[in-house]
């Protein structure tokens, strides 16, 4: 059985950091890209990272770069999310999800930027 | 402002059909398979389709999507013999390797099953 579980999430003021981690079960981890993907309150999914199966390539959206950096590590099977220098509008349920399609998603990690 | 165009919401009785469109570009669905997302409200997205058109495991074969053929830049989801139960947002997906984050949603589209 595929799983994915993040952990991480937390209430951080603005200009703070935050490690998201999410561990995966099930599947040939360093077979596979792997994405994270945010939903603000209220709104839509967007996927703001993804790292190759390697962690050669990476990937971010536009208002997170330079802030947050995703990378991996394929002998523990874990996917990580560092943000740095978070603004209120980080506010978001942060999952984990299993590339290239994602077929399978995490719970979510829930990130609350507020003073 | 979503890379891809859905409809905020569509709404439909029990039983009946409800289709939901998406929309992109040669970019992106025009060159690329479109995935749908399931979604109720405080759990995480399920994968409903894949590749255009094919279910995984486990989805009802009441879930159907399609490309156009006429317009190969949109794609849309059916559900046929709507129940309550399928009241959940739903999401289309593809790649568009035109941008800094190849991997783009559409807004998102509320069903509403009245």
């Amino acid at each position: 059985e595929v799983l994915l579980m993040e952990s991480g999430g937390a209430v951080v003021q603005p200009g703070g950091s935050l490690r998201l981690s999410c561990a995966a079960s099930g599947f040939i981890f360093e077979d596979y890209t792997m994405h994270w993907v945010r939903q603000r309150p209220g709104k839509g999914l967007e996927c703001i990272s993804l790292i190759s199966w390697d962690g050669n390539i990476t990937r971010y959206t536009d208002s997170v770069k330079g802030r947050f950096t995703i990378s991996r590590d394929n002998t523990r099977n874990f996917v990580y999310l560092q943000m740095n220098n978070l603004r209120p509008d980080d506010t978001a349920l942060y999952y984990c999800s299993k590339g290239p399609g994602g077929d399978y998603w995490g719970q979510g990690a829930l990130v609350t930027v507020s003073s | 402002q979503s890379v891809l165009t859905q409809p905020p919401s569509v709404s439909a009785a029990p039983g009946q059909r409800v289709t939901i469109s998406c929309s992109g570009s040669n970019a992106n669905i025009g060159s690329n398979y479109v995935s749908w997302y399931q979604q109720f409200p405080g759990t995480a997205p399920k994968l409903l389709i894949y590749d255009n058109d094919k279910r995984p495991s486990g989805i009802s074969d009441r879930f159907s999507g399609s490309k156009s053929r006429a317009l190969a830049t949109s794609a849309t989801l059916a559900i046929t013999g709507l129940q309550t139960g399928d009241e959940a947002d739903y999401y289309c997906a593809t790649w568009d390797s035109s941008l800094s984050i190849p991997w783009v949603f559409g807004g998102g589209t509320k069903l509403t099953v009245l």
